[in-house]
């Protein structure tokens, strides 16, 4: 049974740093896409970032990029955010997709979701 | 503003059919899947459609999927109240190089 979990959310100051982890345990595969997607309190869905398995340079949504990094190693991910801004609070959840992208199979194992509130 | 566009609600009455549309571009829906998530509050999505019209194991048959050029359709039959949630689509953008998402539909079973 596939699981993904978060770690690492916490309240932290405007402009201040956090790091992110994800731990994808019972998978038969290595071959997926990680994924972080967040939500705010009371909004919709928001797609953040993604790495690959196959080494291919990582994507970022418009709102994150320069400030923030993903990482992986075989299994697992890390998400470095860095100048957090008050819009950065959200719950943020480790998704898992089969392949290199969001492809036929869809995002398949969440996580349980880790909080970051960045509040002065 | 999501890329895709969903209603932000709809409703139905228990053991009617419910249809959640799901508009998009020739970058994302039009030239690649569009998949489904349910959330109920407080906890994480989950998949309910993938692969064109695929359910995983565990969501009831009596969800549904279709696509038609840039826009994906979720059909719910025989609605039941624990059907009761927010749902989402999402399809990669391969112009942008990105996941976009729909802004959500809430369901309500009256």
């Amino acid at each position: 049974q596939v699981q993904l979990v978060e770690s690492g959310g916490r309240v932290v100051q405007p402009g201040y740093s956090l790091t992110l982890s994800c731990v994808v345990s019972g998978s038969t595969t290595t071959l997926y896409s990680i994924h972080w997607v967040r939500q705010a309190p009371g909004r919709g869905l928001e797609w953040v970032a993604h790495v690959s398995f196959d080494g291919s340079p990582p994507n970022y949504s418009e709102s994150v990029r320069g400030r923030f990094t993903v990482s992986r190693d075989k299994t697992n991910s890390a998400l470095q955010m860095s100048a957090l801004r008050l819009e950065d609070s959200a719950v943020y959840y480790c998704v898992r997709a089969l392949g290199t992208i969001l492809g036929s199979t869809g995002f398949d194992h969440w996580g349980q979701g880790t909080p970051v509130t960045v509040s002065s | 503003q999501s890329v895709l566009t969903q209603p932000p609600s709809v409703s139905a009455a228990p053991g009617e059919k419910v249809t959640i549309s799901c508009s998009g571009t020739n970058s994302n829906i039009g030239s690649g899947y569009v998949s489904w998530y349910q959330q109920f509050p407080g906890t994480a999505p989950r998949l309910v459609i993938y692969d064109r019209n695929r359910r995983p194991s565990g969501i009831p048959g009596r969800f549904s999927a279709s696509k038609s050029g840039t826009s994906g359709t979720l059909a719910i039959t025989g609605l039941e109240t624990e059907d009761e949630a927010d749902y989402y689509c999402a399809s990669w953008d391969r112009r942008l190089s990105v996941v976009v998402f729909g802004g959500g539909t809430k369901l309500t079973v009256l």
